[in-house]
């Protein structure tokens, strides 16, 4: 049972637009939220989290928007990049599974020139 | 700081042959974790140690697969006999403690078994 679920394998989007990455997730005792990005052939990097009692958070170009009560993040890039291309994984945790990290499938994001 | 660094970066073997990876965690983290990643199921989460010592070993997939952590700036994921199922890239992380602060990675291993 997937319990982080990004259902979008890939996206294209046009160069300068915003982007907009979605996760679903089904447990309700998940309380932090994380995006992390990928480039081919290199480990996963960090890149904005967001916690369970707020519901955004920005940094630079990218915001992350919680909504609980959908049980849905969603990542939005501002203005897109072609550095932006890359995977894109959603990951949630909770206290009470000692912060395991649950991971999404990922999304394959691609910037058009 | 290097970051987490994984060896080799590639490593092709043949079938019922050992295979052993090897990791070298960021200075003063005290959580290792090795994670397996593959186009079927994505990033699985094999092992994880805490102060050198195996916590949840869950998500092995088999008796043919071992992590060892001897000490704080070493971790070894050995898969004995390989199989070509086994193939996949394989990244190692680690983090300062247990909270939800994220983790860093390694470059990963791409395994071929054929």
């Amino acid at each position: 049972d997937q319990q982080v679920k990004q259902n979008s394998p890939s996206l294209s989007v046009q160069e300068g637009r915003i982007s907009i990455l979605n996760c679903d997730y089904t447990n309700s005792m998940f309380d932090y939220f994380l995006w992390y990005k990928k480039y081919p052939a290199e480990g996963p990097t960090f890149l904005i989290s967001i916690s369970s009692i707020k519901d955004k958070n920005e940094d630079g170009r990218f915001t992350v928007f919680l909504n609980k009560s959908a049980k849905h993040l969603s990542l939005h890039i501002v203005p897109s990049q072609p550095g932006d291309s890359a995977v894109y994984f959603c990951a949630a945790s909770d206290m009470d599974s000692n912060y395991q990290l649950i991971w999404g499938a990922g999304t394959k994001l691609i910037i058009k020139p | 700081d290097a970051g987490v660094i994984q060896s080799p970066r590639h490593e092709v073997t043949e079938m019922g042959q050992e295979v052993t990876l090897r990791c070298k965690p960021i200075s003063g983290h005290d959580y290792l974790f090795w994670y397996r990643q593959t186009m079927m199921r994505g990033l699985e989460l094999l092992i994880y140690f805490n102060n050198n010592v195996p916590i949840d070993d869950s998500g092995m997939p088999e008796d043919r697969f071992s992590a060892k952590m001897p000490n704080a700036s070493f971790s070894t994921l050995k898969i004995q006999p390989s199989e070509p199922r086994d193939s996949a890239v394989y990244f190692c992380a680690s983090s300062l403690n247990r909270g939800p602060y994220g983790y860093t990675f390694g470059s990963g291993t791409r395994l071929t078994v054929v």
